[in-house]
């Protein structure tokens, strides 16, 4: 079956600039996360849905990251006016519920300049 | 092998040789723990899980093995084969509120000279 997408795959955008992420996760599974990684590093985990529970927002940098899912499924991550310390591979997983398995996209790539 | 939080290391390995990729993990509450494969360009790839009842699981060509004693966890993979070249993170949950958030190590580079 279908995987986890994300969209776009690529995106370089210039310092100040808006930029919305999408993350398609796998069809049933509850559990929704967004994470960062920079150059040859981990995983730094940003946020998490559960459901309907509010998100965990926990691991967001700054105000300027923000992130929404609409009817359990679809979600987007917005980074407003944009660093070039933003510049890294934004992944979203999802899993069937919490504490699971967690599948992830292939990540979007985004460039700062 | 790897620590939460530490440098990158990198293992080179010869087509056929065994590999054994370790990961020390830092919270005794943790309950389930995770290994991920990650190619080049690509997001992050489950190859095995344990949860903290077991000590040892087996899949095809890998092993996982969890010591809780000394919280250390490993990852062997038999006759490794080129196409096995990637970083490998390892992963543990902790529970929290209900809420399941992973701590990843930064991983283990996987080198297979053919």
């Amino acid at each position: 079956g279908a995987g986890v997408s994300q969209s776009p795959s690529n995106k370089v955008t210039e310092k100040g600039k808006d930029v919305e992420l999408r993350c398609d996760p796998i069809s049933g599974h509850t559990a929704l996360y967004w994470y960062r990684q920079s150059l040859g590093q981990g995983l730094e985990f940003l946020i998490y849905f559960q459901g309907n529970s509010a998100p965990d927002k926990s691991g967001l940098p700054s105000d300027r990251f923000s992130a929404e899912r609409t009817g359990g499924s679809v979600s987007t991550l917005t980074i407003q006016r944009t660093q070039q310390e933003d510049s890294a591979v934004y992944l979203c997983a999802s899993s069937t519920w919490w504490g699971e398995t967690q599948y992830f996209g292939p990540g979007t790539r985004l460039l700062v300049l | 092998g790897e620590s939460v939080g530490l440098h990158l290391p990198t293992l080179s390995v010869q087509e056929g040789d065994n590999s054994i990729i370790n990961c020390a993990y830092s919270n005794s509450a943790s309950d389930y723990f995770i290994w991920y494969k990650q190619e080049s360009g690509k997001g992050p790839q489950f190859i095995i899980d344990i949860r903290s009842n077991m000590d040892k699981r087996q899949g095809q060509r890998v092993t996982v093995l969890l010591n809780k004693t000394v919280k250390h966890l490993s990852l062997q993979i038999a006759a490794t084969q080129p196409g096995d070249s990637a970083v490998y993170f390892c992963a543990e949950n902790i529970g929290s509120g209900g809420s399941y958030i992973p701590t990843f190590g930064r991983g283990t580079s996987l080198i297979v000279h053919p």
